[in-house]
């Protein structure tokens, strides 16, 4: 299993920014997929999840981020998708893509190698 | 102020036994949801421990294992290494949050 996230860096206040992560490795189609973040010297923060489109691929979002942020998938390329608005200094953390078990326990399994995003003040 | 209570650290000796609780309420924990249990080394992604809490992934030591009564869940760390000194969180989901993942403040774990 292989997750590589991408697109982090520098946005300024108010503005967006689109994670992507690549997955390899495994059965993307039949994966659902998580994104949790981590604050700098901060514990983890669950963001949200994405099912599969055979469980209906429909989202849950941590309830503070609803209506801001917004998971997709492409299961053609095998790519999970983190789309951010509105973005303030409290969103600056480093973004991880996981795998999630479907099949009961709904652990988090496999973590990507994480990418950081800074909104200064 | 997170919705699963870890203690902020835990320390013991090399070979000693240490647990790590998670404290959740009737809306997580108590309503059913399992415990997942991850370890985090400094500078790196969180890597998962313990599953449906007390399940072990291939892989991991059975040094580590995982228990769930009423309402906590706990981790259990024998033959502390020096290598496990780490940070340690809970993993759960909430009711009353629309069944949104929560996790723990985290535990830092370390080995004297």
């Amino acid at each position: 299993v292989q997750l590589v996230e991408s697109g982090g860096g520098l946005v300024k206040p108010g503005g967006s920014l689109r994670l992507s992560c690549a997955a390899s490795g495994f059965s993307f189609t039949n994966a659902w997929m998580s994104w949790v973040r981590q604050a700098p010297g901060k514990g983890l923060e669950w963001v949200g999840r994405i099912k599969t489109k055979a469980h209906g691929g429909t989202t849950d979002y941590a309830a503070p981020l609803r209506g801001r942020f917004t998971i997709s998938r492409d299961d053609s390329r095998n790519m999970l998708y983190l789309q951010m608005n509105s973005l303030n200094t409290e969103d600056t953390a480093v973004y991880y893509c996981t795998t999630v078990d479907s099949s009961g326990f709904y652990s988090i399994d496999y973590w990507g190698q994480g990418t950081l995003v800074t909104v200064p003040s | 102020q997170s919705v699963l209570t870890q203690p902020p650290s835990v320390s013991g000796a090399p070979g000693q036994r240490v647990t790590i609780s998670c404290t959740g309420s009737s809306s997580n924990i108590g309503a059913g949801h399992d415990v997942h249990w991850y370890q985090q080394l400094p500078g790196a992604a969180p890597k998962l421990l313990i599953y449906g809490n007390n399940i072990r992934p291939s892989g991991v030591s059975d040094r580590f294992s995982g228990s769930k009564s009423g309402t906590s869940g706990s981790l259990a760390i024998t033959g502390l290494r020096a290598e496990d000194e780490a940070d340690y969180y809970c993993l759960s989901y909430d009711n009353d949050l629309s069944g949104s993942g929560v996790f723990g403040g985290g535990t830092k774990l370390t080995v004297l």
